[in-house]
Protein backbone atom coordinates (compact mmCIF):
# COMPACT_ATOMS: atom_id res chain seq x y z
CA UNK A 1 0.00 0.00 0.00
CA UNK A 2 1.12 4.03 -0.29
CA UNK A 3 1.12 6.32 1.80
CA UNK A 4 1.87 10.00 1.57
CA UNK A 5 2.67 12.23 5.02
CA UNK A 6 2.87 16.04 4.67
CA UNK A 7 5.00 17.32 7.86
CA UNK A 8 3.45 20.58 9.29
CA UNK A 9 0.24 21.58 8.30
CA UNK A 10 0.98 25.14 8.46
CA UNK A 11 4.19 26.70 7.42
CA UNK A 12 4.78 30.51 7.53
CA UNK A 13 7.75 32.20 5.85
CA UNK A 14 8.55 35.90 5.33
CA UNK A 15 8.64 37.16 2.20
CA UNK A 16 12.14 36.31 0.13
CA UNK A 17 12.94 33.53 2.46
CA UNK A 18 13.37 30.01 1.82
CA UNK A 19 10.20 27.97 1.08
CA UNK A 20 10.81 24.34 2.37
CA UNK A 21 7.40 22.07 2.56
CA UNK A 22 8.31 18.70 3.72
CA UNK A 23 6.66 15.36 2.17
CA UNK A 24 7.38 11.64 3.13
CA UNK A 25 5.98 8.50 1.42
CA UNK A 26 5.64 4.96 1.76
CA UNK A 27 5.46 2.35 -1.41
CA UNK A 28 6.51 -0.61 -2.59
CA UNK A 29 7.20 -0.03 -5.72
CA UNK A 30 8.88 2.71 -7.45
CA UNK A 31 6.78 5.91 -6.76
CA UNK A 32 5.80 8.55 -9.11
CA UNK A 33 5.00 11.62 -7.18
CA UNK A 34 3.56 15.01 -7.48
CA UNK A 35 3.22 18.53 -5.83
CA UNK A 36 -0.21 20.15 -6.29
CA UNK A 37 -0.85 24.09 -5.09
CA UNK A 38 -4.42 24.97 -4.17
CA UNK A 39 -5.24 28.59 -4.13
CA UNK A 40 -8.39 29.43 -2.35
CA UNK A 41 -12.04 28.85 -4.10
CA UNK A 42 -10.30 26.65 -6.78
CA UNK A 43 -8.98 23.34 -7.85
CA UNK A 44 -5.73 21.83 -7.52
CA UNK A 45 -3.31 22.68 -10.55
CA UNK A 46 -0.13 20.52 -10.65
CA UNK A 47 2.95 22.00 -9.78
CA UNK A 48 5.91 19.27 -10.75
CA UNK A 49 6.24 15.80 -11.37
CA UNK A 50 8.37 13.26 -10.72
CA UNK A 51 8.25 9.79 -12.62
CA UNK A 52 11.97 8.74 -13.58
CA UNK A 53 15.20 10.18 -14.36
CA UNK A 54 16.27 13.36 -13.05
CA UNK A 55 16.05 13.30 -9.12
CA UNK A 56 15.51 16.58 -9.36
CA UNK A 57 12.48 18.04 -10.70
CA UNK A 58 11.64 22.25 -11.32
CA UNK A 59 8.10 22.84 -12.00
CA UNK A 60 6.66 26.50 -12.30
CA UNK A 61 6.50 29.36 -10.11
CA UNK A 62 10.73 28.62 -9.39
CA UNK A 63 9.33 25.10 -7.31
CA UNK A 64 11.62 22.37 -7.15
CA UNK A 65 11.82 18.83 -5.27
CA UNK A 66 14.14 16.19 -5.04
CA UNK A 67 13.52 12.39 -5.02
CA UNK A 68 15.60 11.01 -2.56
CA UNK A 69 14.76 7.16 -2.47
CA UNK A 70 17.05 6.66 0.61
CA UNK A 71 15.11 9.24 2.62
CA UNK A 72 11.67 8.34 0.85
CA UNK A 73 11.40 12.06 0.67
CA UNK A 74 9.86 14.34 -1.78
CA UNK A 75 10.80 17.48 -0.35
CA UNK A 76 9.44 20.70 -2.36
CA UNK A 77 11.39 24.12 -2.33
CA UNK A 78 11.50 27.59 -3.54
CA UNK A 79 14.65 29.73 -2.43
CA UNK A 80 12.69 33.01 -2.31
CA UNK A 81 9.05 33.05 -1.03
CA UNK A 82 6.87 35.42 -2.80
CA UNK A 83 3.14 37.00 -1.73
CA UNK A 84 1.54 35.22 -4.55
CA UNK A 85 2.74 31.81 -3.06
CA UNK A 86 0.38 31.81 -0.28
CA UNK A 87 -1.85 28.44 -1.10
CA UNK A 88 -2.29 25.06 -0.21
CA UNK A 89 0.22 22.72 -1.70
CA UNK A 90 -0.18 19.10 -1.79
CA UNK A 91 1.75 15.95 -2.08
CA UNK A 92 0.67 13.21 -4.28
CA UNK A 93 1.92 9.78 -5.29
CA UNK A 94 0.80 6.82 -7.45
CA UNK A 95 2.56 3.64 -8.69
CA UNK A 96 2.07 4.07 -12.40
CA UNK A 97 -1.90 3.61 -12.13
CA UNK A 98 -4.59 5.59 -12.27
CA UNK A 99 -4.89 5.61 -8.15
CA UNK A 100 -3.36 8.36 -6.10
CA UNK A 101 -3.19 9.04 -2.65
CA UNK A 102 -2.88 12.65 -1.45
CA UNK A 103 -1.40 14.29 1.67
CA UNK A 104 -3.17 16.10 3.80
CA UNK A 105 -1.69 19.36 2.61
CA UNK A 106 0.43 22.07 4.13
CA UNK A 107 -0.95 25.78 4.11
CA UNK A 108 2.05 28.02 3.57
CA UNK A 109 1.11 31.97 4.48
CA UNK A 110 3.93 34.35 3.50
CA UNK A 111 4.84 37.28 6.04
CA UNK A 112 5.27 40.69 4.71
CA UNK B 1 -7.09 24.35 -19.11
CA UNK B 2 -8.16 20.68 -19.19
CA UNK B 3 -11.25 21.04 -19.80
CA UNK B 4 -13.31 19.87 -17.18
CA UNK B 5 -16.31 22.34 -15.19
CA UNK B 6 -18.42 21.28 -12.58
CA UNK B 7 -22.18 22.03 -11.71
CA UNK B 8 -23.58 23.30 -9.52
CA UNK B 9 -20.33 25.31 -7.85
CA UNK B 10 -22.38 25.77 -4.65
CA UNK B 11 -25.31 24.43 -3.31
CA UNK B 12 -27.30 24.16 -0.45
CA UNK B 13 -29.18 21.25 0.60
CA UNK B 14 -31.76 20.38 3.21
CA UNK B 15 -30.30 16.81 5.11
CA UNK B 16 -32.34 13.67 3.92
CA UNK B 17 -32.81 15.35 0.27
CA UNK B 18 -30.87 13.53 -3.20
CA UNK B 19 -28.31 15.69 -4.52
CA UNK B 20 -26.10 15.21 -7.93
CA UNK B 21 -23.38 17.02 -8.68
CA UNK B 22 -21.94 16.65 -12.70
CA UNK B 23 -18.67 16.48 -14.05
CA UNK B 24 -18.35 17.47 -17.16
CA UNK B 25 -14.87 17.11 -19.99
CA UNK B 26 -14.04 17.83 -23.26
CA UNK B 27 -10.49 15.83 -23.27
CA UNK B 28 -12.22 12.11 -23.82
CA UNK B 29 -10.34 11.17 -21.57
CA UNK B 30 -11.34 6.82 -20.25
CA UNK B 31 -10.41 7.74 -16.37
CA UNK B 32 -12.73 10.11 -14.13
CA UNK B 33 -12.68 10.21 -10.44
CA UNK B 34 -14.53 11.99 -7.89
CA UNK B 35 -12.63 13.52 -4.60
CA UNK B 36 -13.80 14.97 -1.73
CA UNK B 37 -11.69 17.82 0.40
CA UNK B 38 -11.98 18.06 4.06
CA UNK B 39 -9.93 19.58 6.41
CA UNK B 40 -6.96 17.50 8.13
CA UNK B 41 -7.86 14.72 5.48
CA UNK B 42 -7.22 16.49 1.65
CA UNK B 43 -8.90 14.70 -0.87
CA UNK B 44 -9.98 11.34 -0.05
CA UNK B 45 -11.23 9.14 -3.46
CA UNK B 46 -15.17 8.76 -3.52
CA UNK B 47 -15.52 6.88 -6.41
CA UNK B 48 -13.46 6.60 -10.13
CA UNK B 49 -14.62 5.55 -13.03
CA UNK B 50 -12.32 3.55 -16.00
CA UNK B 51 -15.18 3.91 -18.96
CA UNK B 52 -18.12 4.32 -19.74
CA UNK B 53 -20.63 2.25 -17.39
CA UNK B 54 -17.47 1.07 -15.68
CA UNK B 55 -17.06 2.71 -11.71
CA UNK B 56 -15.62 1.77 -9.03
CA UNK B 57 -15.03 2.53 -5.08
CA UNK B 58 -12.81 4.80 -3.56
CA UNK B 59 -12.03 4.69 0.10
CA UNK B 60 -14.96 6.91 1.30
CA UNK B 61 -18.05 5.58 -0.45
CA UNK B 62 -20.34 4.98 1.50
CA UNK B 63 -23.16 7.41 0.75
CA UNK B 64 -22.42 8.00 -2.40
CA UNK B 65 -23.42 6.97 -5.87
CA UNK B 66 -22.00 7.46 -9.71
CA UNK B 67 -22.75 6.90 -12.64
CA UNK B 68 -21.40 7.42 -16.45
CA UNK B 69 -23.30 7.05 -19.47
CA UNK B 70 -21.26 9.25 -21.82
CA UNK B 71 -17.39 9.39 -21.83
CA UNK B 72 -17.47 13.10 -21.21
CA UNK B 73 -20.37 13.09 -18.19
CA UNK B 74 -19.58 11.96 -14.70
CA UNK B 75 -22.13 12.00 -12.03
CA UNK B 76 -22.15 12.03 -8.61
CA UNK B 77 -24.94 11.61 -6.53
CA UNK B 78 -26.00 11.55 -2.60
CA UNK B 79 -29.13 9.61 -2.40
CA UNK B 80 -29.94 10.97 1.14
CA UNK B 81 -27.73 13.88 2.00
CA UNK B 82 -26.35 14.09 5.49
CA UNK B 83 -24.97 17.04 7.57
CA UNK B 84 -21.21 14.93 6.98
CA UNK B 85 -21.26 15.22 3.38
CA UNK B 86 -20.63 19.04 3.82
CA UNK B 87 -17.30 19.66 2.13
CA UNK B 88 -15.67 20.52 -1.16
CA UNK B 89 -16.28 17.99 -4.09
CA UNK B 90 -13.57 18.15 -6.73
CA UNK B 91 -13.57 15.83 -9.98
CA UNK B 92 -10.76 14.87 -12.03
CA UNK B 93 -9.69 13.15 -15.03
CA UNK B 94 -6.56 11.79 -15.19
CA UNK B 95 -3.77 11.83 -18.30
CA UNK B 96 -4.07 14.80 -19.58
CA UNK B 97 -1.03 17.10 -20.49
CA UNK B 98 1.64 13.92 -19.92
CA UNK B 99 2.72 11.12 -18.20
CA UNK B 100 -0.05 10.27 -14.89
CA UNK B 101 -0.58 13.47 -14.24
CA UNK B 102 -4.56 14.34 -12.71
CA UNK B 103 -6.40 17.03 -13.77
CA UNK B 104 -8.96 19.03 -11.42
CA UNK B 105 -12.30 20.94 -12.33
CA UNK B 106 -12.86 23.79 -9.98
CA UNK B 107 -14.75 22.41 -7.69
CA UNK B 108 -18.39 22.09 -5.82
CA UNK B 109 -19.03 23.47 -2.61
CA UNK B 110 -21.98 21.20 -0.56
CA UNK B 111 -23.58 22.39 2.56
CA UNK B 112 -26.07 19.89 4.25
CA UNK B 113 -28.22 21.81 6.74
Amino acid sequence: AQSVTQLGSHVSVSEGALVLLRCNYSSSVPPYLFWYVQYPNQGLQLLLKYTTGATLVKGINGFEAEFKKSETSFHLTKPSAHMSDAAEYFCAVTSGTYKYIFGTGTRLKVLA
Amino acid sequence: DAGITQSPRHKVTETGTPVTLRCHQTENHRYMYWYRQDPGHGLRLIHYSYGVKDTDKGEVSDGYSVSRSKTEDFLLTLESATSSQTSVYFCAIYGTGGVYEQYFGPGTRLTVT
